[in-house]
């Protein structure tokens, strides 16, 4: 049984350039997201897709972030034009979602990270 | 809107001693409550969880916590403390429909001493 997978698990870029991570999700998991966490906070959340679908995007997503699941298994985040200020560790989550309304997601399970510095 | 306190960014208890981690919680629907414990360079594991039902809750590793409505409480307890309970322990929240996404806490850093 496997987990949550994120690749890769520590990514060192010089500002300016784009990065993309990808996250597997456990997987007959159709909800995936994705959380930020910077030093000494809580994770945040950024987005998530039911499926393919992207459903939510946080206003911390700016227009430089582009986040997809073309084939409603693993996700990729990309990040163009990377600052310093986007430095941080990048989670992903995955959940089973049953029909609603009357059933709620799982538990979120999180992958290890990937852990991003921008030079 | 749903949010999360988290009392003390670090606390410190001797090995064999009473672990209680705070958390309160503001929500304006009954939430769901989560507490997740992260060692240095992993994810996030998930402890326990309210949603319906029993206010004290179970988890992994001898941890309970009990949800208090009328305190909008959910603290985190653990009888005797163990070398391997060092790490960093988040509160979340979330609400019970909807795209069910996290709010966490600020954290609470966990040193146990020999």
């Amino acid at each position: 049984d496997t987990g949550v997978s994120q690749n890769p698990r520590h990514k060192i870029t010089k500002r300016g350039q784009n990065v993309t991570f990808r996250c597997d999700p456990i997987s007959e998991h159709n909800r995936l997201y994705w959380y930020r966490q910077t030093l000494g906070q809580g994770p945040e959340f950024l987005t998530y897709f039911q499926n393919e679908a992207q459903l939510e995007k946080s206003r911390l997503l700016s227009d430089r972030f582009s986040a997809e699941r073309p084939k409603g298994s693993f996700s990729t985040l990309e990040i163009q034009r990377t600052e310093q200020g986007d430095s941080a560790m990048y989670l992903c989550a995955s959940s089973l979602a049953g029909r609603r309304p009357f059933r709620r997601t799982d538990t979120q399970y999180f992958g290890p990270g990937t852990r991003l510095t921008v030079l | 809107a749903q949010s999360v306190t988290q009392l003390g960014s670090h606390v410190s208890v001797s090995e064999g001693a009473l672990v209680l981690l705070r958390c309160n919680y503001s929500s304006s629907v009954p939430p769901y409550l989560f507490w997740y414990v992260q060692y240095p360079n992993q994810g996030l594991q998930l402890l326990l969880k309210y949603t319906t039902g029993a206010t004290l809750v179970k988890g992994i590793n001898g941890f309970e916590a009990e949800f208090k409505k009328s305190e909008t409480s959910f603290h985190l307890t653990k009888p005797s403390a163990h070398m391997s309970d060092a790490a960093e322990y988040f509160c979340a929240v979330s609400l019970n429909f909807g795209n069910e996404k996290l709010t966490f806490g600020t954290g609470t850093r966990l040193t146990i001493i020999p």
